[in-house]
């Protein structure tokens, strides 16, 4: 089984500036990374795979790099929207799973 | 557009069955897979099971095993997941989504809007 460990747990950033969320996966997912969003109250979307591939309609300030064990997701210059949890998920091999989630806070 | 609409919220009691519907549409539902996905109070993202919409095989998750049921309903392009022998700790948000079928484009790329699912006596 593959654990997906991401980091840090709580982020808190200004509007404006940039934030960084990390993911590590325990043994190689090559590029089966997938990033979802989840607002509170709400269901997960998609919003990165391919590690690197933004999904329809998701703005050009996300982004996302890496691939073996070490992924990124950064989105250049938060907007009001964006804070929310971010969880990374492989989808390599079976069983799929999840990190435990980063919450990207107001500063 | 792609949706999947899911079944209301249900309360039972412990050692009771469950049975969550996802009914999709706007697209081919032969042609992806269904995962099943849960979310306890507070908590993140645990992976139940897939199945395939195109031929109904299965994948379940270890802890699930012998207590889950996946199946689909091609004449109404739904999926269904089935939970035996309730407990308290199966209290969650239940979520199905959409993947694609094939090795790399297995990425869950719509989401249900998840069914609340409460274990209390």
């Amino acid at each position: 089984e593959i654990v997906m460990t991401q980091s840090p747990a709580t982020l808190s950033v200004s509007p404006g500036e940039r934030a960084t969320l990390s993911c590590r996966a325990s043994q190689s997912v090559s590029s089966n990374l997938a990033w979802h969003q989840q607002k509170r109250g709400q269901a997960p979307r998609l919003l990165i795979y391919g590690a690197s591939t933004r999904a329809t309609g998701v703005p050009a300030r996300f982004s996302g790099s890496g691939s073996g064990t070490e992924f990124t997701l950064t989105i250049s210059s938060l907007q009001s929207e964006d804070f929310a949890v971010y969880y990374c998920q492989q989808y390599s091999n079976w069983p799929y799973s999840f990190g435990q989630g980063t919450k990207l806070e107001i500063k | 557009q792609v949706q999947l609409v899911q079944s209301g919220a249900e309360m039972k009691k412990p050692g009771a069955s469950m049975k969550v519907s996802c009914q999709a549409s706007g697209h081919t539902f032969t042609s992806y897979g269904v995962n099943w996905v849960r979310q306890a109070p507070g908590q993140g993202l645990e992976w139940m099971g897939w199945i395939s919409g195109y031929n109904g095989n299965t994948n379940y998750a270890q802890n699930f095993q012998g207590r889950v049921t996946m199946t689909t309903d091609t004449s109404t392009s739904t999926a269904y997941m089935e939970l035996r022998s309730l407990r308290s700790d199966d209290t969650a948000v239940y979520y199905c989504a959409r993947e694609g079928l094939g090795h790399g484009s297995n990425y869950f790329d719509s989401w249900g809007q998840g069914t609340l699912v409460t274990v209390s006596s």
